[in-house]
């Protein structure tokens, strides 16, 4: 079982938005604006999206976004895109014991 | 071209061991603070455990399943990281992946909480 909880899948037509939750506790999303956002298309490595909660990395669509609030983080995708069909990480921070902690994934699917 | 290149991975008992090696180029590795993560067949990632650079006491970090069977290490001069894998279980069959932060445009380094240079993987089956 995973850390942070995760919605197994999502999906949106093109065009649509689409947003992802990330539900952590007080000892790690809660406590800390370091949450990121990985995105996987199959066979591959994670990318990195979004990192300390809103900022995106160089080159990472301005249709990809993120937010926090309380013990929960959200990605939204603006404007889906076929190539936007891929899985989902969060991630944060959780200080000297832990880390870091992931999400289990979230499978998004552009109908 | 910045890279990292894991290698190592292979078919090993359940009680084996195993060393993985990950080749850096492109950055500047002796600054960098390096981690291991790790990703199940069809499940999440996982953080494995992270090596701070020298410069920062070249701490290491383990996460519970692995602690004391785990063993992550650098050698600067090489540019290589490796994580050397003792007592392996069954559950520790993953693809194993090295994977470093960055210097964000503020100029605050991100060594613990967001990775942008990922290797390719390595597999590593554990099964009797």
């Amino acid at each position: 079982q995973s850390a942070l909880t995760q919605p197994p899948s999502a999906s949106g037509s093109p065009g649509q938005s689409v947003t992802i939750s990330c539900t952590g506790t007080s000892s790690d999303i809660g406590r800390y604006n370091y949450v990121s956002w990985y995105q996987q298309h199959p066979g591959k490595a994670p990318k990195l999206m979004i990192f300390e909660v809103i900022k995106r990395l160089s080159g990472v669509p301005d249709r990809f976004s993120g937010s926090k609030s309380g013990n929960t983080a959200s990605l939204t995708v603006s404007g889906l895109q076929a190539e936007d069909e891929a899985d989902y990480y969060c991630s944060s921070y959780a200080g000297s014991n832990n880390i870091v902690v992931f999400g289990g994934g979230t499978k998004l699917t552009v109908l | 071209e910045v890279q990292l290149v894991e290698s190592g991975g292979g078919l090993v008992k359940p009680g084996g061991f195993l060393r993985l090696s990950c080749a850096a180029s492109g950055f500047t590795f002796s600054n960098a603070w390096m981690t291991w993560v790790r990703q199940a067949p069809g499940k999440g990632l996982e953080w494995v455990g992270r090596v701070k650079s020298k410069s920062n006491g070249g701490t290491t970090d383990y996460a519970a399943p692995v602690k004391g069977r785990f063993s992550i290490s650098r050698d600067d001069s090489k540019n290589t990281l490796y994580l050397q894998m003792n007592s392996l279980k069954t559950e520790d069959t993953a693809i194993y992946y090295c994977i470093t932060g960055f210097y964000d445009r503020s100029g605050s380094y991100h060594g613990d909480d967001a990775f942008d240079i990922w290797g390719q993987g390595t597999v590593v089956t554990v099964s009797s």
